[in-house]
């Protein structure tokens, strides 16, 4: 079946440093790809997007990268600071159709 | 500004009753959708309007599921005589684009449910 997922389940990273989080989607039909962070009792909070037509797009400390050969999204964040401790989540559409969440990782970040 | 609000933010429920989740959507938002999650995982989509049709009610996961949006802005989820797997925090979201997944969805805090 399609689905979209996470290499791994939880991140620790130090203050200061960059992270890298890696998402494995498996519909190549897909065009429209998400991540989303989301703090405890809070909803999810968009962060950033790209569509196919991309295969990188920056925002403030935020990079995604998408490698449709492979069929691979990642989230670049410059510079963790502990606010961006939380769950993080990549989500995949195709055309006119629902988003489909993975399951979350987690980053923690050391201070 | 105000974003998206859902109420009640907690509700325990005994196996059997019948509960109503309500969302208030950023107001001027065209599309409303509804997520279920459970815990530790992603969100899964339940249904979804554009204005006052609900276009899409794929992800109810049974008949015991209805959602309805009467005048294309408060939504309720409505789950009828309650399951233990129904816990869960049900999410809402809003955009101001028509579509299933077009431009960005704004979520609410969502409404733990617990049924007992």
């Amino acid at each position: 079946g399609e689905s979209v997922g996470l290499h791994l389940p939880t991140l620790s990273v130090q203050e200061g440093d960059n992270s890298i989080i890696n998402c494995a989607y498996s519909n190549s039909a897909s065009d429209y790809f998400i991540w989303y962070k989301q703090e405890s009792g809070k909803g999810p909070q968009f962060i950033i997007d790209i569509r196919s037509n991309m295969d990188k797009r920056q925002g403030q400390r935020v990079t995604v990268l998408l490698n449709k050969t492979v069929k691979h999204l990642s989230l670049q964040i410059a510079a963790t600071q502990p606010g961006d401790s939380a769950v993080y989540f990549c989500a995949e559409s195709g055309a006119n159709s629902k988003l489909t969440f993975g399951k979350g990782i987690t980053l923690s970040v050391r201070p | 500004g105000a974003g998206v609000s859902q109420s009640p933010r907690y509700k325990v429920a005994k196996r059997g009753q019948d509960v109503a989740l309500r969302c208030d959507p950023i107001s001027g938002h065209v599309s409303l959708f509804w997520y279920q999650q459970a815990l530790g995982q992603g969100p899964e989509f339940l249904t979804y309007f554009q204005n006052e049709a609900q276009l899409d009610k794929s992800g109810l996961p049974s008949d015991r599921f209805f959602a309805e949006r009467p005048e294309g802005s408060v939504s309720t989820l409505k789950i009828q005589r309650t399951q233990q797997e129904d816990s869960a925090v049900y999410l809402c979201a809003s955009s101001s684009w028509g579509g299933l997944a077009l431009g960005e969805q704004y979520f609410g805090p969502g409404t733990r449910l617990t049924v007992t």
